[in-house]
C-alpha cells in the first residue's frame, strides 16, 4: 500500500505570493490532517478535514487554509507569503474511528522557504 | 500555553547503553501519547504508543513508561544503537473527532559508537 504523498517536495516563494500544498492519503483513509514544522516550535497542528469538511482548528492565521475534495486528497493554501511561513508542512492521513485513537501516518513534507 | 513538554532539547549516549527521552504534559484529557522518530527530510514516524489506562508498553528494544499521576511519560531505548540518532518528538491525542496530535518540540538523540 503507498504511503502518504506530498508534492511538491521542496518550494521558494517570495513574501507575498501565495502557495498551495498537495497531499494525497493512503488509500482508504478520510482523514487528513496539517502540521507546521519550524525549529524553534516543533511540530504545531494546522487544521484537520474528513469528509471534505473542517473538523478541527489549529492557532493559525487565516492566511493559513485547506480543503479536502471527494477523494481524500487534500490541499492547503497559504496566501500573503511572509518570511516565518518558512517551515516544513507535513501532512497526516489516518482512517477514522469514532471510540479509538486512530493513528496517523505522515508523508515526507513540502519544504517551503520564502525570501 | 505548551501542552506537551520536552525540555531537554538533546541527549548524547553511548552506543550499547541505555537512553531515557523524557516528556511532561498538563492536559487530563489525552488519551493516547506517542512517541515518534523523525530523520532530515522525512516526515515523523511512528514508534511506540501507550493509553492512558496502561502504564507501560514494550515494543523490542522499546519501551514506553506513563505515570499519570505525575503527568509524565518517558521513552525508554536498550539497548541504544547509532542508527537510533534522530529527533524523538512526544506527542498526545484524545480520541475519534479529538484525535489530532500535540506534539512536543523534540529531543536530538545522538548515539556514540
Amino acid at each position: 500500500k503507498a504511503g502518504v504523498t506530498q508534492t511538491p517536495r521542496y518550494l521558494i516563494k517570495t513574501r507575498g505570493q501565495q502557495v498551495t500544498l498537495s497531499c494525497s492519503p493512503i488509500s482508504g483513509h478520510r482523514s487528513v490532517s496539517w502540521y507546521q514544522q519550524t525549529p524553534g516550535q516543533g511540530l504545531q497542528f494546522l487544521f484537520e478535514y474528513f469528509s471534505e469538511t473542517q473538523r478541527n482548528k489549529g492557532n493559525f492565521p487565516g492566511r493559513f487554509s485547506g480543503r479536502q475534495f471527494s477523494n481524500s486528497r487534500s490541499e492547503m493554501n497559504v496566501s500573503t507569503l511572509e518570511l516565518g511561513d518558512s517551515a516544513l508542512y507535513l501532512c497526516a492521513s489516518s482512517l477514522v474511528s469514532p471510540s479509538s485513537y486512530n493513528e496517523q501516518f505522515f508523508g515526507p513534507g513540502t519544504r517551503l522557504t520564502v525570501l | 500555553d505548551q501542552q506537551v513538554k520536552q525540555n531537554s532539547p538533546s541527549l548524547s549516549v553511548q552506543e550499547g547503553r541505555i537512553s531515557i527521552l523524557n516528556c511532561d504534559y498538563t492536559n487530563s484529557m489525552f488519551d493516547y501519547f506517542l512517541w515518534y522518530k523523525k530523520y532530515p527530510a522525512e516526515g515523523p514516524t511512528f514508534l511506540i504508543s501507550i493509553s492512558s489506562i496502561k502504564d507501560k508498553n514494550e515494543d523490542g528494544r522499546f519501551t514506553v513508561f506513563l505515570n499519570k499521576s505525575a503527568k509524565h511519560l518517558s521513552l525508554h531505548i536498550v539497548p541504544s544503537q547509532p542508527g537510533d540518532s534522530a529527533v524523538y518528538f512526544c506527542a498526545a491525542s484524545g480520541t475519534g473527532a479529538n484525535s489530532k496530535l500535540t506534539f512536543g518540540k523534540g529531543i536530538t538523540l545522538s548515539v556514540r559508537p
